[in-house]
């Protein structure tokens, strides 16, 4: 089994819908990220959580929520989704002295 | 400007040559960094860390750190086709609770 499980790995959604992408971790780490990758963009930071009481906004956190549920869980939400939001979107686990393991990634398509 | 910064190539290369990937930051304070593999549509992943001034090497990887110029770089001798990929640096920025920043990736492609 995959130490970072996304879930799902592929959607297609409609534009104005809510979606919410799962991510949940076997790592034990306590900090957990959601990327978003674009073609010639690379992986921007949506959000980032160092812990269950602890949430942030990254670059691009506009049109995104998030939910740290427990330490091994960690919920992406786009509240109304918007055609722009279509993108790769990966979740990743660390902790002090580890670096990020990356989930298998959720391809989002708004349509 | 952007925190970390990579040329998007794409880099080419002949097979069994050496390829040198370049990243520079802007966070001074930054005392940890990596190089991420990623093939198309696939999950990065870790091939190299390095924390301290100077080489680091790992097989046929060799990543170089300058924390005075804030430069970063991965080599990769006798480069093979199955090297062809996006390689990502990423850097932890901030004091405290650190987050990690990734630069928009160089594309290496070897040619057999």
């Amino acid at each position: 089994d995959a130490d970072v499980t996304q879930t799902p790995r592929n959607r297609i959604t409609k534009t104005g819908k809510r979606i919410m992408l799962e991510c949940s971790q076997t790592k034990g780490h306590d900090r957990m990220y959601w990327y978003r990758q674009d073609p010639g963009l690379g992986l921007r930071l949506i959000y980032y959580s160092f812990d269950v009481k602890d949430i942030n906004k990254g670059e691009i956190s506009d049109g995104y929520s998030v939910s740290r549920q427990a330490q091994a869980k960690f919920s992406l939400s786009l509240e109304s989704a918007i055609p722009n939001q279509t993108a790769l979107y990966f979740c990743a686990t660390s902790d002090d002295r580890d670096w990020a393991f990356f989930g298998q990634g959720t391809r989002l398509t708004v349509v | 400007q952007k925190e970390v910064e990579q040329n998007s190539g794409p880099l080419s290369v002949p097979e069994g040559a050496i390829a040198s990937l370049n990243c520079t930051y802007s966070d001074r304070v930054s005392q940890s960094f990596f190089w991420y593999r990623q093939y198309s549509g696939k999950s990065p992943e870790l091939i190299m860390s390095i924390y301290s001034n100077g080489d680091k090497e790992d097989g046929r990887f060799t990543a170089q750190l300058n924390k005075a110029s804030q430069y970063v770089s991965l080599l990769i001798r006798d480069s093979q086709p199955s090297d062809s990929a996006t390689y990502l640096c990423a850097v932890k920025e901030g004091t405290g609770f650190q987050k990690l920043v990734f630069g928009t990736g160089t594309r290496l492609l070897v040619s057999p």
